[in-house]
């Protein structure tokens, strides 16, 4: 499979606890985004890299999370000291990003579904 | 900030119609739009993506329209069939950010 892939694909933890996910992207894209869904709301953006480098981030990215990509490959997205309002399903993406400007397909993950208990 | 507003919120069809589904924007400095769609519990597949000098895409039975100008968006859906049923979401890449602004989406049901 050389789509986009997100492990856990469900994560049920205690309020509280830290949680990590992690995302591969399609191998050759430089972007990689982090998006938030709730039911019956569309994804909302959190954050994204330009290979290794993390260039916007949404204010609903608190201090309690932090998204890595070390090496410009696989990235992770860390929630501390979960919420119960943390509980979403958590939706990576990946595109081409070559040249200037946003005019790249966004090619999704299956999502990572959080629960806190 | 872009707000962007998907209207009907659900919509249930007979098989073989042809449908509408909109979109609007409210404001148009964007760089493209994208229309996906969305299984239950399932990730985002993308259906179409319309460059902001276009004005629109098709493929095979999905035409996307693209009017920058006055916010607006719509997805045509020609013979729908059940395997159509899922939520259509809209999103724009707002000029200034690589962010995608999605709406609501619009649940669509189709009985055969």
């Amino acid at each position: 499979d050389t789509g986009v892939s997100q492990d856990p694909r469900h994560k049920i933890t205690k309020r509280g606890q830290n949680v990590t996910f992690r995302c591969d992207p399609i191998s050759e894209h430089n972007r990689l985004y982090w998006y938030r869904q709730t039911l019956g709301q569309g994804p909302e953006f959190l954050t994204y890299f330009q290979n290794e480098a993390q260039l916007e981030k949404s204010r609903l990215l608190s201090d309690r999370f932090s998204a890595e990509r070390p090496k410009g490959s696989f990235s992770t997205l860390e929630i501390q000291r979960t919420e119960q309002g943390d509980s979403a399903m958590y939706l990576c993406a990946s595109s081409l990003g070559v040249g200037v400007g946003s005019t790249d397909t966004q090619y999704f993950g299956p999502g990572t579904r959080l629960t806190v208990l | 900030k872009q707000e962007v507003t998907q209207i009907p919120a659900a919509l249930s069809v007979p098989e073989g119609e042809n449908l509408v589904l909109n979109c609007s924007f409210t404001d148009s400095a964007i760089y493209n739009l994208q229309w996906f769609r969305q299984d239950p519990g399932k990730g985002l597949t993308s259906l179409l993506l319309i460059q902001s000098s276009q004005r629109e895409q098709t493929s095979g039975r999905l035409n996307a329209s693209l009017d920058k100008s006055s916010g607006r968006s719509t997805l045509y859906i020609a013979a729908s069939q059940p395997g159509d049923s899922a939520t259509y979401l809209c999103a724009v890449n707002q000029g200034g950010s690589e962010k995608l602004v999605f709406g609501k989406g619009t649940k669509l049901t189709v009985n055969p």
